[in-house]
């Protein structure tokens, strides 16, 4: 079983549709959560960061995070066709000697049409 | 653009071969980490350097090193390679070792092993 798992998709929404995208994890270790946005033939950039359950608010991106069920979430409100890309959550844990290491979910296939 | 850059953008070559993929990290940035995307193992961390010294080690083939030389640009190295070793490598820096820093990702090398 892998320590993080994430529905591949892909997710195809019309413009202006709300987005949830979604995983699991099974290392409680793990403490700081991340989500990050993959273009075609582009690196990862990094979207979102927290550390704490609840909800983090950045314009039209939410992160939430549950600790206690091992479940995080990246809602997208009003999408955009520039949304169209892939997501990928990444979680690092809070101790040990992994320092940097991110464990990354598969990643979600997003298309959102006009 | 992230400010990491990775040559060359693509590679292709024979099983067997060895191969060399370069990274230079953000200004400033001290950390190093290099990280092997295919389709079905997704995003997995492979190892990270942090000021000239490997910090973190992740699942790094025996036939893969790098190393992080005094200005801070990277390499790895991958040799007797395999078809399975196809696949988009990515190189990350942040500011400093830990679990906390922003990673930024470069634009990647494209690895095909005939």
């Amino acid at each position: 079983q892998k320590e993080v798992e994430q529905d591949p998709g892909p997710l195809s929404v019309p413009e202006g549709a709300i987005v949830s995208l979604n995983c699991t994890y099974s290392n409680s270790a793990f403490q700081y959560f991340m989500w990050y946005r993959q273009y075609s033939r582009k690196g990862p950039e990094l979207l979102m960061y927290t550390y704490s359950s609840g909800n983090k608010e950045d314009g039209r991106f939410t992160a939430q995070v549950d600790k206690s069920s091992k479940y995080i979430s990246l809602f997208i409100r009003d999408s955009q066709p520039s949304d169209s890309a892939t997501y990928l959550c990444a979680m690092s844990d809070a101790g040990g000697t992994s320092y940097g290491k991110l464990t990354f979910g598969q990643g979600t296939i997003l298309t959102v049409h006009p | 653009d992230s400010g990491v850059t990775q040559t060359p953008k693509h590679l292709i070559t024979a099983t067997g071969q060895r191969v060399t993929l370069r990274c230079s990290p953000r200004s400033g940035d001290l950390s190093v980490y290099w990280y092997q995307q295919s389709l079905d193992q997704g995003l997995q961390f492979l190892i990270q350097y942090y000021n000239g010294e490997e910090r973190a080690k992740g699942n790094i083939l025996e036939r893969f090193s790098a190393q992080q030389f005094p200005d801070l640009h990277s390499e790895l190295n991958l040799s007797s390679l395999e078809l399975g070793d196809s696949a988009l490598y990515f190189c990350a820096s942040s500011v400093a070792s830990g679990r906390t820093d922003t990673q930024y990702f470069g634009p990647g090398t494209r690895l095909t092993v005939l």
